[in-house]
């Protein structure tokens, strides 16, 4: 099956800096890969998501490139804010079903 | 704004009760799934349900006893829990297949659950 590997596990960033998360994935089936938002007690909540015919997408703030070759994807936050600070799931997915999760990324945004 | 709703947000039982935790999603998907979230530990995929049909139980163990009576309803039956099940479960929803808008994966507020 799918195997998903997201790093860093927690990262701390000055308020307006840049934050970058990594995932890698390791089946090249997987082709659509989401990212998901968890704030403290709350549910998870869909931030950003790119399919395997795209390079890149932005957001607002938020974007998410994705590298088929190398099988791997990340999210770049930038102008961070405070409320920025949440834990941060990627995901990989065939068709939609059978969503395999990362680990998460504890971001701490300090003011 | 949340597609899929999850009753009871928070439940306490003890070790020798029965209890349900109930999910419904009215965003029209064909697949529901358990997630059992506990503190710093990864989402881990407990049940899969496509088109009512249960097609993956990631060897969860079977003091959990999940139902799905139709594709709009899941509900996760609990007996004889052990305090190490304390965690959030999470409900979610999406529609499997090529083309569909988005093929993303929408999740429940969570119930809270402390075996005591």
């Amino acid at each position: 099956g799918e195997n998903v590997e997201q790093h860093p596990s927690t990262l701390s960033v000055q308020e307006g800096d840049s934050a970058v998360i990594k995932c890698t994935y390791s089946d090249s089936a997987s082709n659509y890969f989401p990212w998901y938002k968890q704030e403290l007690g709350k549910r998870p909540q869909l931030i950003i998501d790119i399919r395997s015919n795209v390079g890149e997408k932005k957001d607002q703030r938020i974007a998410v490139t994705l590298n088929k070759t190398a099988k791997h994807f990340s999210l770049h936050i930038t102008e961070t804010q405070p409320e920025d600070s949440a834990v941060y799931f990627c995901a990989a997915s065939i068709t939609g079903n059978q969503f395999y999760f990362g680990t998460g990324t504890s971001l701490t945004v300090i003011p | 704004e949340t597609g899929v709703t999850q009753t009871p947000r928070h439940l306490v039982m003890g070790m020798t009760n029965k209890k349900s935790l109930k999910c419904e999603q009215h965003l029209g998907h064909n697949a529901m799934y358990w997630y059992k979230q506990s503190a710093k530990k990864p989402l881990e995929l407990m049940f899969v349900y496509n088109f009512k049909e249960q097609t993956e139980n990631n060897s969860v163990p079977s003091r959990f006893s999940p139902e799905c009576p139709n594709s709009s309803h899941l509900f996760l039956h609990l007996h004889t829990l052990q305090p190490e099940d304390s965690a959030l479960y999470l409900c979610a929803s999406s529609q499997e297949g090529t083309g569909a808008k988005g093929n993303t994966i929408y999740f429940g507020e969570g119930s809270w659950l402390t075996v005591v």
